[in-house]
C-alpha cells in the first residue's frame, strides 16, 4: 500500500517569510515518483515539481526549492520570501511503478497556507 | 487542446438518483483517474484506469462504478446518490508513470 502524509493542515506566515511544507510517504516499490501541485483559491490543480527515486537533487526554481531524502522519505516543499500569491492549498502526491500500485497516484490530505501582507 | 474536460461543472440530484460524470482527455494520455475532494480530507482516489479497457479501485470506491470503453474516456457513474457524495470530483490523466497528472477543472455535485 502506498501512504502520503501531509501533516501540517494549515499554516499562516506573514509575507516575505519562509516557509516549508512537509511530505512524508510510505510504498513498497523501489521505483517511484513523488510531485507537488497547488491549488489556488480558484479551484484548478496546478502541477509545480516531479521528482523520481532515483534522482535525490534537490531543485531550485525561483523561491521554491525541494528536498528530497529517501532515507526519511520526505520530499519537503520550501518557498522563500513568501508572497500573497503563494495562498493556496498544496498537495503533495506519489505513484508507484510496480506490483499492485501500477498506476495509481495518491495524494496526501493538503495544507493550506495563507500569506498575510 | 482543450486538455481535460469535466462534464457537466454543476450538478445537484436527489438522493436515489443516478448520474455520470464524463471524463474526456485529448492528449492520448494512457492512466486516467477520479477523485473526489471533501473539506480536510485532500483529494481521494476513487477509481483509476491504466490502459482503455482497464479500472481498478482506488481508495474510496463504494457507491461508484466506472468504465474506460475508450482511450480518451473515463466515466463515473453514481448508481444510487446518497447525501455523502456530495463533494468536488476531479478527473486526470497521465501519460506514463513518471509524468505528471493533468486534471480538469472539476464537478461541484450536491445530492440532496
Amino acid at each position: 500500500a502506498q501512504k502520503v502524509t501531509q501533516a501540517q493542515t494549515e499554516i499562516s506566515v506573514v509575507e516575505k517569510e519562509d516557509v516549508t511544507l512537509d511530505c512524508v510517504y510510505e510504498t513498497r516499490d523501489t521505483t517511484y515518483y513523488l510531485f507537488w501541485y497547488k491549488q489556488p483559491p480558484s479551484g484548478e490543480l496546478v502541477f509545480l515539481i516531479r521528482r523520481n527515486s532515483f534522482d535525490e537533487q534537490n531543485e531550485i526554481s525561483g523561491r521554491y526549492s525541494w528536498n528530497f531524502q529517501k532515507s526519511t522519505s520526505s520530499f519537503n516543499f520550501t518557498i522563500t520570501a513568501s508572497q500573497v500569491v503563494d495562498s493556496a492549498v498544496y498537495f503533495c502526491a506519489l505513484r508507484g511503478a510496480g506490483g499492485t500500485s501500477y498506476g495509481k497516484l495518491t495524494f496526501g490530505q493538503g495544507t493550506i497556507l495563507t500569506v498575510h501582507p | 487542446n482543450a486538455g481535460v474536460t469535466q462534464t457537466p461543472k454543476f450538478r445537484v440530484l436527489k438522493t436515489g438518483q443516478s448520474m455520470t460524470l464524463l471524463c474526456a482527455q485529448d492528449m492520448n494520455h494512457e492512466y486516467m483517474y477520479w477523485y473526489r475532494q471533501d473539506p480536510g480530507m485532500g483529494l481521494r482516489l476513487i477509481h483509476y484506469s491504466v490502459g482503455e479497457g482497464t479500472t481498478a479501485k482506488g481508495e474510496v470506491p463504494d457507491g461508484y462504478n466506472v468504465s474506460r470503453l475508450k482511450k480518451q474516456n473515463f466515466l463515473l457513474g453514481l448508481e444510487s446518490a446518497a447525501p455523502s457524495q456530495t463533494s468536488v470530483y476531479f478527473c486526470a490523466s497521465s501519460w506514463l508513470d513518471s509524468t505528471e497528472a493533468f486534471f480538469g477543472q472539476g464537478t461541484r455535485l450536491t445530492v440532496v
